[in-house]
């Protein structure tokens, strides 16, 4: 069925540090892979996304990337900071059954120490 | 812009109930999707409407239902209220099709005792 993997559930980094996060999909037709931060009390927000005939997108400290054939796409975010603290979710479209939904990750919850 | 506005933010029910939950989508946007998120089963997909019309549903009870206006503000109901039940319902808006870019609202915090 329509699955999406996401890996570590926690993370923890020092201040200027690298954070990765990465996800694998089971429906190789997907076509749309966002990923949303989600701070307490708060809704998700997109932060960033890619569509699969692109292999890698950047937006200043974020940056995305997709492997179509292995089915998974990481997050990175370089010279992290405390604000970046938040529980991360990657999402897949699951287009091969033309739902028009997302199914998401369980998370990653990102603790940057200052 | 506003953004994406639901109500109430907290709600208490007792099992047996119904509940309606309200969202205003960012001012321009035709789709309205509902979302469940609890600890357990994270953020799950109940529903997607653009122009008054459910588009897609995700895998829930027919206990759990909506609608969308034509000013594009939905509501979404769920009767007959059980324990499990309780969880953040998020409400997210957008342009066109139902699954990208999705500006998420604060979310309805639903707690059933």
């Amino acid at each position: 069925g329509e699955n999406v993997e996401q890996h570590p559930s926690t993370l923890s980094v020092q201040e200027g540090d690298s954070a990765v996060i990465k996800c694998t999909y089971s429906d190789s037709a997907s076509n749309y892979f966002p990923w949303y931060k989600q701070e307490l009390g708060k809704g998700p927000q997109l932060i960033i996304d890619i569509r699969s005939n692109v292999g890698e997108k950047k937006d200043q400290r974020i940056a995305v990337t997709l492997n179509k054939t292995a089915k998974h796409f990481s997050l990175h975010i370089t010279e992290t900071q405390p604000e970046d603290s938040a529980v991360y979710f990657c999402a897949a479209s699951p287009f091969s059954s033309n739902t028009g939904k997302l199914i998401f990750g369980q998370g990653t919850t990102l603790q940057v120490k200052p | 812009k506003a953004g994406v506005t639901q109500t109430p933010r907290y709600l208490i029910k007792t099992r047996g109930q119904q509940v309606t939950l309200s969202c205003s989508p960012i001012s321009g946007h035709r789709s309205v999707s509902w979302y469940q998120q609890t600890p357990g089963q994270g953020l799950q997909f109940l529903f997607e409407y653009f122009s008054e019309t459910q588009r897609n549903k995700g895998n829930f009870p027919g206990r759990f239902s909506g609608r969308q206006f034509s000013n594009s503000r939905s509501e979404m109901n769920v009767s007959t209220l059980e324990l499990g039940d309780s969880a953040l319902y998020l409400c997210a808006s957008s342009l066109g099709q139902g699954y990208e870019k999705l500006f998420f609202g604060s979310g309805t915090q639903l707690s059933v005792l």
